[in-house]
């Protein structure tokens, strides 16, 4: 069984501070990562996704997040925090897709980040 | 392109009382998921279905059933609702490992 630990519910910056945001996970096979972000009374956006190759990643809105399978972590990471990056934010394991996977996630608890002027 | 259509955005129920929460994709994907998403646990899979015709249960199906009878909808009923379904149900489809979600349909049973 998969699962993922997001350590912190609640994580605080000031503007223009760094952001991380932490992320480990349990699979049995090579997994699939993502993290998604949720604006209030949105539905869940895809920030970015490991799958093969390359274990540093580059998503939207100058997020990244590098895979390292020796710690089972996947950490988010923003160099600069800006006012519009309060959000929740989700990180999420997959098995390889195919099989009898058909993509399924199973998801962390959630991450809110506050962003101080 | 609409993408994830959910419907209704809101509802409320009496405990007993029955619903059926409707989702469509017009992004022509195989497979489909219903997630319920309850305060400190994130989302949590409900059932699933990789085409039309076909749904599987996933983490916590008990209380919901679900219908795929068209390629681009995907239905969840609550046959007699409980407070304990209280929730926010979130549908996605998927292509390429990627999940797109819906807005969200916001549950309360009293």
């Amino acid at each position: 069984a998969q699962s993922v630990t997001q350590l912190g519910s609640h994580v605080s910056v000031s503007e223009g501070a760094l952001v991380l945001l932490r992320c480990n996970y349990s699979s049995s096979v090579p997994p699939y990562l993502f993290w998604y972000v949720q604006y209030p009374n949105q539905g869940l956006q895809l920030l970015l996704k490991y799958t093969t190759g390359a274990t540093l990643v580059k998503g939207i809105n100058g997020f990244e997040a590098e895979f390292k399978k020796s710690e089972t972590s996947f950490h988010l990471t923003k160099p600069s925090a800006h006012m519009s990056d309060a959000a929740e934010y989700f990180c999420a394991v997959s098995d390889q897709a195919g099989g009898t996977s058909y993509g399924k996630l199973t998801f962390g608890q959630g991450t809110i980040l506050t962003v101080h002027p | 392109n609409a993408g994830v259509t959910q419907t209704p955005k809101f509802r409320v129920l009496k405990t007993g009382q029955s619903m059926t929460l409707l989702c469509a994709q017009d992004m022509n994907h195989e497979y489909m998921y219903w997630y319920r998403q309850d305060p400190g646990m994130g989302l949590r899979l409900i059932h699933y279905s990789v085409g039309e015709g076909t749904t599987a249960k996933g983490e916590v199906p008990d209380g919901y059933n679900v219908s795929r009878l068209k390629k681009q909808n995907f239905l969840l009923g609550l046959e007699s609702a409980a407070p304990s379904q209280t929730s926010v149900y979130f549908c996605a489809s998927s292509h390429s490992d990627t999940q797109y979600f819906g807005p969200g349909t916001r549950l309360t049973v009293l």
